[in-house]
């Protein structure tokens, strides 16, 4: 069965600084996705991961996929307040299955 | 650790015909969120509970409703099914509805023929 397993699931960072969110899944799979949810929100789509060595960049986010490895990572660069929010990693196998979120928070 | 628990996984209707989803929260968790996910689209937010009572709405059709009952679980109803309606139905729980993360259940696919 697929587990999808993310970390940190919390992250405190400060401003300016830069940190990534590991994201491993259990079996085969070449579609990951990559969402943000924002407090009492819905699910925002982020990025859709489609093949091995896929990398995806928008604004101080950068996902990439390595389907070898089973792994993706979302890296944030120079993070602001703005992005403080819980992201989400879904992969799509047989069914689609949610990692725990990680919930970042950037502080001043 | 328990996690949130869907029933059935899958489930097969005809166009017409009633569905009833549920959805077991996490213990202590008394918020509950309903997603529909479509082939190839993202997840759309349904409606959400809060203490058992309805807490916000999103795009959930007329013939759909829900309701959370006093153990916390939900159950999301479907009426008059349609074949747009077949999609992965995800709940999703959280510790309370301001800023814990979600938690989300297996999800429940239904076709509908």
């Amino acid at each position: 069965e697929l587990k999808v397993e993310q970390n940190p699931l919390f992250l405190s960072m400060q401003e300016g600084k830069n940190y990534t969110i590991y994201c491993n899944y259990s079996t085969t799979s070449d579609r990951l996705y990559w969402y943000r949810q924002d407090p009492g929100k819905s699910l925002e789509s982020l990025f859709v991961l489609l093949s091995n060595g896929a990398v995806k960049q928008e604004g101080r986010l950068m996902a990439s996929l390595d389907t070898k490895a089973r792994l993706s990572t979302l890296h944030i660069t120079a993070a602001v307040h703005d992005l403080s929010a819980t992201y989400f990693c879904a992969v799509d196998g047989d069914d689609m299955r949610f990692g725990a979120g990680t919930r970042l928070t950037v502080k001043p | 650790a328990a996690g949130v628990i869907q029933s059935p996984r899958h489930l097969i209707k005809e166009k017409r015909e009633t569905a009833t989803l549920k959805c077991y929260p996490i213990p202590r968790h008394d918020t509950v969120y309903w997603y529909q996910q479509g082939p190839g689209q993202d997840p759309q937010f349904l409606i959400s509970f809060y203490e058992k009572m309805q807490s916000d709405k999103g795009s959930i059709p007329d013939r759909f409703s829900a309701q959370q009952f006093s153990d916390y679980h939900s159950e999301l109803n479907m009426s008059s099914l349609e074949l747009g309606d077949s999609a992965l139905y995800f709940c999703a729980s959280s510790l309370d509805r301001n800023n814990s993360p979600l938690h989300f259940g297996n999800g429940t696919r239904l076709t509908v023929t």
